[in-house]
C-alpha cells in the first residue's frame, strides 16, 4: 500500500470548518483513499472514502486532487466531539493483494471552544 | 443493524497464560480483520480471515493465531502471553475483501 503523510496535529475553532490534509504521492490506480478517526482509544470510526472524484456524506467531504497525490478531509462545522486522531489510509480496492488497512500516526485534531 | 461486537471488553491475564478474544462481524460481512494497538503505538495489522480462510497475517509471532467460523465470527488466540502483549485488540469486518471495514469497540488485554 502507498504511504501517507499527515501533519501530527491541528487545532480548529468550534463551529469552523476543519481541513485535514494528506499526501499520498505514490498512490496506485487501484487504491482508494480512506479516512477513519479514533476517539480516545475507541475503535476507529469510518468517515469517508474515494477514488478520483470528490465525495460528500453526512459526516464530511473528501477532496482529491486531479493527480490523486493528495487529498483533504473537510469537517464543515467542527464540534468538540470531533476531537480525535484522524487517519488517512490508502488501500487496495481490487485485484490480487492484501486488503488490510495500514495505519500511520494520523493527525490529532483538537477542536477549541 | 448491529455493528461489530467484541468480547470480552476487558481481559486480565498473567504471563504465560493464553487469551481468547472473540469477534462477531456485521450481519452479511464475510471478511474479518484483527489489529493490535499497544499503548502509545499505532494500529498494527494482525490477521485477516475471508470466507473461513486465513488470507494474510502481519509481522507477529506464531503464538498469535485465530480462526473464522462458518457463521463468519472469529476468534483470536494469544498463547504464552508476554507483558508486551498488553494492548487494545480491534476487530473489523467488511462485506467482502474489497469493501469498507467497520471496527468494533475492541478488547483491552492486560498482561501482568
Amino acid at each position: 500500500d502507498a504511504k501517507t503523510t499527515q501533519p501530527p496535529s491541528m487545532d480548529c475553532a468550534e463551529g469552523r470548518a476543519a481541513n485535514l490534509p494528506c499526501n499520498h504521492s505514490t498512490i496506485s490506480g487501484n487504491e482508494y483513499v480512506y479516512w477513519y478517526r479514533q476517539i480516545h482509544s475507541q475503535g476507529p470510526q469510518y468517515i469517508i472514502h474515494g477514488l478520483k472524484n470528490n465525495e460528500t456524506n453526512e459526516m464530511a467531504s473528501l477532496i482529491i486532487t486531479e493527480d490523486r497525490k493528495s487529498s483533504t478531509l473537510i469537517l464543515p462545522h467542527a464540534t468538540l466531539r470531533d476531537t480525535a486522531v484522524y487517519y488517512c489510509i490508502v488501500r487496495l480496492y481490487s485485484g490480487a493483494g492484501s486488503y488490510q488497512l495500514t495505519f500511520g500516526k494520523g493527525t490529532k485534531l483538537s477542536v477549541i471552544p | 443493524e448491529a455493528g461489530v461486537t467484541q468480547s470480552p471488553t476487558h481481559l486480565i491475564k498473567t504471563r504465560g497464560q493464553q487469551a481468547t478474544l472473540r469477534c462477531s462481524p456485521i450481519s452479511g460481512h464475510t471478511s474479518v480483520y484483527w489489529y493490535q494497538q499497544a499503548l502509545g503505538l499505532g494500529l498494527q495489522f494482525l490477521l485477516w480471515y475471508d470466507e473461513g480462510e486465513e488470507r494474510n497475517r502481519g509481522n507477529f509471532p506464531p503464538r498469535f493465531s485465530g480462526r473464522q467460523f462458518p457463521n463468519y465470527s472469529s476468534e483470536l488466540n494469544v498463547n504464552a502471553l508476554e507483558l508486551e502483549d498488553s494492548a487494545l485488540y480491534l476487530c473489523a469486518s467488511s462485506r467482502d475483501r474489497s469493501e469498507t471495514q467497520y471496527f468494533g469497540p475492541g478488547t483491552r488485554l492486560l498482561v501482568l
